[in-house]
């Protein structure tokens, strides 16, 4: 069966440090890869998909950028953390074939930025 | 563009009572839609999705949701609520014109009080 793991799952970051948050998926062979963030508990903001390795698309422009080094890892970076970075990270994926399946998620990742 | 709207930012419903949480769409042509649940501090769960077919679609842990095409609607029901529901809950759309982008309402709080 199909796994997704994220970490780290709590972090506490100054700001003006950079950002490394990791997800790999197990069990699926060339996923589509997203990430989200959730601010306040609340709404869900797609940042970045993947439909393949090196293959990177960005929804919001801002302080965040998004690696896919491998096919089953996706990593989210920033250079510089600003206190507005501060969320809920989720990490997803979906099967890349078809049109219909849903999306899978990780338990997520607090980052509070002070 | 493809969303889904949920009107209510908070429901709350006796044990044992139905409950409803509403979510409107807004997608040109046949829509595919989705309810996830959340638990504090946790990733989102699949709940169910409808893809073609009958309108009412039945899902884990005991809800449903009908597919009503003329109100452009897909409300999550179930018909005996445990303390347990209580969570926040998500409808989503898969995006027609990009299917590899899925958006998300801004969640309805379900209160189930003994």
């Amino acid at each position: 069966s199909q796994t997704i793991h994220q970490w780290p799952a709590t972090l506490v970051q100054p700001v003006g440090s950079p950002l490394s948050l990791e997800c790999t998926v197990e069990g699926t062979s060339n996923p589509n890869l997203y990430w989200y963030r959730q601010a306040a508990g609340r709404g869900l903001q797609l940042l970045f998909y993947s439909v393949g390795i090196g293959q990177i698309s960005s929804e919001v422009p801002q302080n965040l950028s998004a690696s896919r080094p491998q096919d089953r890892q996706f990593i989210l970076s920033s250079k510089k953390l600003l206190l507005s970075d501060s969320g809920f990270y989720l990490c997803a994926w979906s099967v890349s074939t078809g049109k219909t399946g849903e999306l899978f998620f990780g338990e997520g990742s607090r980052l509070t930025v002070l | 563009a493809q969303s889904v709207a949920q009107p209510e930012d908070q429901v709350n419903v006796a044990e044992g009572n139905p409950l409803t949480v509403k979510c409107t769409y807004s997608v040109s042509g046949n829509p595919y839609l989705f309810w996830y649940v959340q638990y504090p501090n946790r990733g989102l769960q699949f709940l169910l999705k409808y893809i073609t077919g009958d309108n009412l679609v039945k899902g884990s842990y005991g809800f449903e949701a009908e597919f009503n095409k003329s109100q452009t609607s897909f409300h999550l029901k179930k018909p005996s609520a445990l303390v347990s529901d209580s969570a926040l809950y998500f409808c989503a759309v898969r995006d027609r014109g990009n299917f590899n982008k899925f958006y998300f309402g801004s969640g309805t709080k379900l209160n189930v009080k003994p």
